[in-house]
């Protein structure tokens, strides 16, 4: 079946602007998480979903990063004006349900902000 | 955060080789740790785990090997290929089954040279 998918691959925004990343979720996996990877840093934890409430939203960097999740599958997540640091790769990943470690990962969105 | 080290940055083998990437962790609490690989342009990729209670274990071509004593965890590949060229990471689970209980280390990057 199909893996994670994540759009767009490359995303290329002058700071300021409002950016929106997608992630389609392998279906039936009722646990979505995402992550920021920076250049030379370890996987950042952002948030997770359990179906389409995500309880825990302490790891958003700022009150600029939201994330949706609707229908218990597709996810958004929005960057409202941009910063310079908030380039980097930002992975999608999803698993049967929210605890079970292996996790499937997507291919990532990498955001560059000019 | 926590944070999950790297011996080495970069590493190059022949083929045929056996290959051993080293990760350093520094909680004691850690009780499940995970190898992933991840190909350039691609996501991380699930490879192995083992569990805090345990010392080795082995996949196919690849055996993880745990030394709680000092905090160390080795990822060996046997007979390393090409298709082994990517980043290898290790992660450390402390304290649930949560995302947010999972940190990652930055990552060690395999060359193999035909």
């Amino acid at each position: 079946g199909a893996g994670v998918s994540q759009s767009p691959s490359n995303k290329v925004t002058e700071k300021g602007k409002d950016v929106e990343l997608r992630c389609d979720p392998i279906s039936g996996h009722t646990a979505l998480y995402w992550y920021r990877q920076s250049l030379g840093q370890g996987l950042e934890f952002l948030i997770y979903f359990q179906g389409n409430s995500a309880p825990d939203k302490s790891g958003l960097p700022s009150d600029r990063f939201s994330a949706e999740r609707t229908g218990g599958s597709v996810s958004t997540l929005t960057i409202q004006r941009t910063q310079q640091e908030d380039s980097a790769v930002y992975l999608c990943a999803s698993s049967i349900s929210y605890g079970e470690r292996e996790q499937y990962f997507g291919p990532g969105t990498r955001l560059t902000v000019t | 955060g926590e944070s999950v080290g790297l011996h080495l940055p970069t590493l190059s083998v022949q083929e045929g080789d056996n290959s051993i990437i080293n990760c350093a962790y520094s909680n004691s609490a850690s009780d499940y740790f995970i190898w992933y690989k991840q190909e350039s342009g691609k996501g991380p990729q699930f490879i192995i785990d083992i569990r805090s209670n345990m010392d080795k274990r082995q996949g196919q071509r690849v055996t993880v090997l745990l030394n709680k004593t000092v905090k160390h965890l080795s990822l060996q590949i046997a007979a390393t290929q090409p298709g082994d060229s990517a980043v290898y990471f290790c992660a450390e689970n402390i304290g649930g089954t949560g995302a947010n209980n999972l940190f990652f280390g930055t990552g060690t990057r395999l060359t193999v040279i035909p």
